[in-house]
This record gives C-alpha cells, structure tokens and sequence, in this order.
C-alpha cells in the first residue's frame, strides 16, 4: 500500500517561499504522477499541478507564476515551492499519487500558516 | 479553469437514497470520463469512492454509484448510513493537462 507524507515548516512570513516535501513509502516514486493539492480551512480543494516522474511538470493556470515542482528519485521524494506567499495560500496542503484527473492515494496533510 | 458546481449540502435518513450532482462544461465533465469523486470527513484526508465516472476502487462499498449526463455527474449513495455523514468533492479532467474541483457537498445524515 503507497503512503505519502508531507513535510516542511508549518508557518511561512508574508512574500516568503513555502516549501513542502512528499515522501512516498511502499512504492517507487518512478513511473506515475504525483500531485499538490490544496484546501484553505474551510473551503473546498484546489489542484496545484503535477510532477511525473521524468520531471516533467503542469500547474494550475491561476499559480503557475508562483509554483514549482522538483523530484528526486533517489529519495522517493518530490517537492512543492510556493513564491510570493500570501494570508490567502493559508491552508492544508495534500501530496496525492495521481496527476490531473484522478488521486488514489493521499497524505494526511500539512497546515501552512502564512503570517508575520 | 473554473469551479464545478456542486449544491452546498444534501441531507437524507439511515436506509435512504441521496444523489449528488456535479455540474461543469463541455470542457470539463462532459468532454471526458475522468470524473472521480472524494469523500472527506473532518480533520482527515479526501478518500477516493469513484473514479472515472463510475468507477469504484477496491474497498468502497456498492452502496456509492457514480454518472454521467451532458455536463453533469452524479453521485448515488444508497442505503444511507451514519459514517456516509461528510463532505464530499466532484474532481474532472479539464483538458490540457489540468484537473479541477467541485466546491463540495456537506452530506448530512439525519
């Protein structure tokens, strides 16, 4: 059974970088996609985008200025870089296996906070 | 890509039938069978119930049955049961590589 867990501070400042890891346990990272999600409190969930892989990428429109996906192989590992934060990229953020339709397996979730 | 539109709750008795509805374009839920739907309950991750319109992973009861029409899908839950109580989240393919969510669904048991 895959499992993912997110990782990374859990309070970022205003205009800073959140940076987010996903480790995956009980398959390899190689071969699928794998995604970001995320749900500020209360609301409903918002795809990011999508690493395969190969490295190759796709992010939601409405981010795309702001986001970037990494993967490293060796590690099991792929990562999220969020720019320019705002009090509105406050949320839970999920890693998930799966890349722009469906997602079978999900973390627990990690809440970021963006404040001074 | 915009929302798809789901009705802010939905509510039903123990043994009772209640459906779902998720609503997008021609560029989304009606241009492909890549629907998939999430129920979440509090504080936890979503879960995947059905994928690819209807779909169910291993696991997931057949009490939850999922559709398609023109630009809405459906999700069925039948023989309602205390644990089906949560949020539940409609996702599609939206062409070009992009997925996108519905706003999501309070289902309350009675």
């Amino acid at each position: 059974q895959v499992q993912l867990q997110e990782s990374g501070p859990g309070l970022v400042k205003p205009s800073e970088t959140l940076s987010l890891t996903c480790t995956v346990s009980g398959g390899s990272i190689i071969g699928d996609y794998w995604s970001w999600i995320r749900q500020p409190p209360g609301k409903g969930l918002e795809w990011i985008g999508y690493i395969y892989s190969s490295g190759n990428t796709n992010y939601n429109s409405s981010l795309k200025s702001r986001v970037t996906m990494s993967v490293d192989t060796s590690k099991n590992q792929f990562s999220l870089k969020l720019s320019s934060v705002t009090a509105a990229d406050t949320a839970v953020y999920y890693c998930a296996r799966g890349g722009s339709s469906t997602w079978f397996y999900w973390g627990q979730g990690i809440l970021v906070t963006v404040s001074s | 890509q915009s929302a798809l539109t789901q009705p802010p709750s939905a509510s039903g008795s123990p043994g009772q039938l209640v459906t779902i509805s998720c609503t997008g374009t021609s560029s989304d839920v009606g241009g492909y069978n890549y629907v998939s739907w999430y129920q979440q309950h509090p504080g936890k991750a979503p879960k995947l119930m059905i994928y690819e319109v209807n779909k169910r992973p291993s696991g997931v009861p057949d009490r939850f049955s999922g559709s398609k029409s023109g630009n809405t899908a459906s999700l069925t839950v039948s023989g309602l049961q205390a644990e089906d109580e949560a949020d539940y989240y409609c996702s599609s393919y939206a062409g070009s590589n992009n997925g996108v969510f519905g706003g999501g669904t309070k289902l309350t048991v009675l």
